[in-house]
């Protein structure tokens, strides 16, 4: 139980387009999904908070306008980069849980900005 | 705010050697402490997680203790195999029963020889 996919698991644009990543909790409702970016041998950097039905809260630094987040349903959430760039290349996790502490992640996106 | 330190890897341990991996941290209030691992190229996998104080989670031969007096939450294995070969990252939630953020340190790169 308490599988997360993404997809796609690999995507290359070019620049200046939009991407969009779907996360998706298979088996479960998740009432809060979580947005992750992560470098090459680094941590994970939180982006963002998305709640079912409302609008995601964006952490300090991270814009909101570029980094379009969707939670339409309790199984669903999306991340669009918008006008991608190179230096938007990275590695994208996603989470959820369905009300209790415990996150569980999905296998990640990697973007190539081209 | 909440921090997580990790110590830096890489470490390079021979088959059947002794792990440890140290994790402090640094919290208002009674966080739940975590550990996961990440192989390459995929996301995050909960390793094994602790709720509170001198709590141990275990899990795979892995273990680590909640200690609140020295704020710390060391990873250890008596017997590490080639297949332990990952990314390991300490973490915390500052809430525990409901959604919450999760920080997570740096990340430390085990590699295991034969």
């Amino acid at each position: 139980g308490a599988v997360v996919s993404q997809h796609p698991s690999r995507v290359i644009c070019k620049s200046g387009t939009s991407v969009k990543i779907e996360c998706r909790s298979l088996d479960f409702q998740a009432t809060t999904m979580f947005w992750y970016r992560q470098f090459p041998k680094q941590s994970l950097m939180l982006m963002a908070t998305s709640n079912e039905g409302s609008k995601a809260t964006y952490e300090q630094g991270v814009e909101k306008d570029k980094f379009l987040i969707n939670h339409a349903s309790l199984t669903l959430s999306t991340l669009t980069v918008t006008s991608a760039h190179p230096e938007d290349s990275s590695f994208y996790i996603c989470s959820a849980n369905g009300g209790v502490a415990e996150q569980y992640f999905g296998p990640g996106t990697r973007l190539t900005v081209t | 705010g909440n921090s997580v330190t990790q110590m830096e890897g890489p470490v390079t341990l021979s088959e059947e050697a002794f792990l440890t991996i140290n994790c402090t941290y640094t919290a208002t209030g009674y966080p739940s402490l975590f550990w996961y691992v990440q192989y390459p190229g995929e996301g995050l996998q909960l390793l094994l997680k602790a709720t509170k104080a001198d709590d141990k989670g275990s899990n795979k031969g892995f273990e680590a203790t909640y200690r609140k007096e020295t704020t710390s939450f060391h990873l250890e294995k008596g017997s590490v195999q080639v297949s332990d070969s990952a990314v390991y990252f300490c973490a915390l939630s500052d809430r525990t029963g409901t959604a919450s953020k999760l920080t997570f340190g740096t990340g430390t790169r085990l590699q295991v020889t034969l």
